[in-house]
This record gives structure tokens, sequence and C-alpha cells, in this order.
């Protein structure tokens, strides 16, 4: 199974303050044959299902401000908040879908404002 | 618009047993492997089960492997999780997902239901 490890486990950010969210897999999400990285991102917030942000590592889904970035290759990878707002106080998961199962999240990243 | 919508959670004793549904509608239910994914108190997500677009195969995480049964009835755009020999250990809120792509068993998810409490307790 691919583990995957986030850091870390909670951050507090002032408003307007770049957060930065960091997920470690234990072996290589990257498949060399279309050289894509297995690697989603979600944001929950309190009382609802995740809601998808970043999928491929980087690519934004739809919808999803462009003060989210995802960027990284390989095993280590990073969601960015560019400038925290109010709304984005959530938990934050990556997870990868390279393997067969099972389908592995990381541990979760609480964000907060200072 | 993509809904995903379960049903059947609550209260059960150790060792008893819960079958949850997911109604699905806004797309073409027949064509997806459908996922079930759970999230105990406070805790982080736990992928549990997948089936195929057709309902001929499923595979589970190695803790639900033996008592846990997806089935999905693509007649009624239904998903189905037996859960049988019910633990404290599977207390959890249980979410049906749907991957991006209809093509591979292991993707990401763009849609989830609102999720459904599973209480296990004597």
């Amino acid at each position: 199974d691919i583990v995957m490890t986030q850091s870390p486990d909670s951050l507090a950010v002032s408003l307007g303050e770049r957060a930065t969210i960091n997920c470690k897999s234990s072996q290589s999400v990257l498949y060399s044959s279309n050289n894509k990285n297995y690697l989603a991102w979600y944001q929950q917030k309190p009382g609802q299902p995740p809601k998808l942000l970043i999928y491929w590592a980087s690519t934004r889904e739809s919808g999803v401000p462009d003060r989210f970035s995802g960027s990284g290759s390989g095993t280590d990878f990073t969601l960015t908040i560019s400038s925290l707002q109010a709304e984005d106080v959530a938990v934050y998961y990556c997870q990868e879908y390279y393997s067969p199962f099972p389908l592995t999240f990381g541990g979760g990243t609480k964000v907060e404002i200072k | 618009q993509v809904q995903l919508v379960e049903s059947g959670g609550g209260v059960a004793q150790p060792g008893r047993s819960l079958r949850l549904s997911c109604a699905a509608s806004g797309f073409t239910f027949s064509s997806y492997g459908m996922h079930w994914v759970r999230q105990a108190p406070g805790k982080g997500l736990d992928w549990v089960a997948v089936i195929s677009y057709d309902g001929v195969n499923a595979y589970y995480a190695d803790s639900v492997r033996g008592r846990f049964t997806v089935s999905r009835d693509n007649s009624k755009n239904t998903l189905y999780l037996q859960m049988n020999s019910l633990s404290p250990e599977d207390t959890a809120v249980y979410y049906c997902a749907k991957p991006r792509g209809s093509g591979s068993y292991w993707d990401f998810f763009d849609y989830w239901g609102q999720g459904i409490l599973v209480t296990v307790s004597s």
C-alpha cells in the first residue's frame, strides 16, 4: 500500500497570507508512460463531504478559485493557498490514485485563521 | 446535476448488520465504477470498496473484506453496501463517491454524497 503523509497536521495563517500544505507518498505516483502524477487534493469543511480541488497534482477543478494551486512530482507534493480567505478554513486531504487498491488518503491538514 | 444520496445508516449493535444505499442521479450511473469511503468521527478518510460499472467485480479494503459486500442495481441507479459482523471500529460517516473517469477503478472523486452516519454500539 502507498502511505500518504501530510504535514503539518494543522496550521494557523493570517487572512491574506500564504498557506502551504505538504504531502509525501511512500512511493512515486508519477506514471512514466504519460508523465502524470496520480495525486489529488480535497477540501473538507465541517459537516460537509470532501470537495475536489486539484487533480493530476496541479490541475485545478472547474470553479475552484485560482488562489489554490498544486505542485510537485514523484513523491513530494504541495497545496498552496496564495492568499487565505475566511472561507478556506477547512481540513485538506491529499489522495493517491496510482496504485491498485487500496486508494489512500493523507491524514489531513487543518487550516485555521491566526 | 450529479446527486448522490445515502440512506440506511443508524445505530447497530456489535455483530449485527446494516445495509446502506446510495441513490445516484444526473449522470449515466451504469457507466461508472462506484466507491464507498468512510470517515470515523474526528478522523481522516478511508477508502472502503469499489464495484465495477457492471457489478461484476468488487474490491475491498483489508479492514472490511469478508464482512462487507458492495453491490449495485443499475436499473434503479442505486449502489449498496451490505455491512455484516459490525464492530465499533466501523463507526463512521459513510460516503458514496463517483470517480471522474468511467474507465479505471483507481481514480479521484469528483462527486461525493453527503454521507450517512453508522454507529456501532451496544
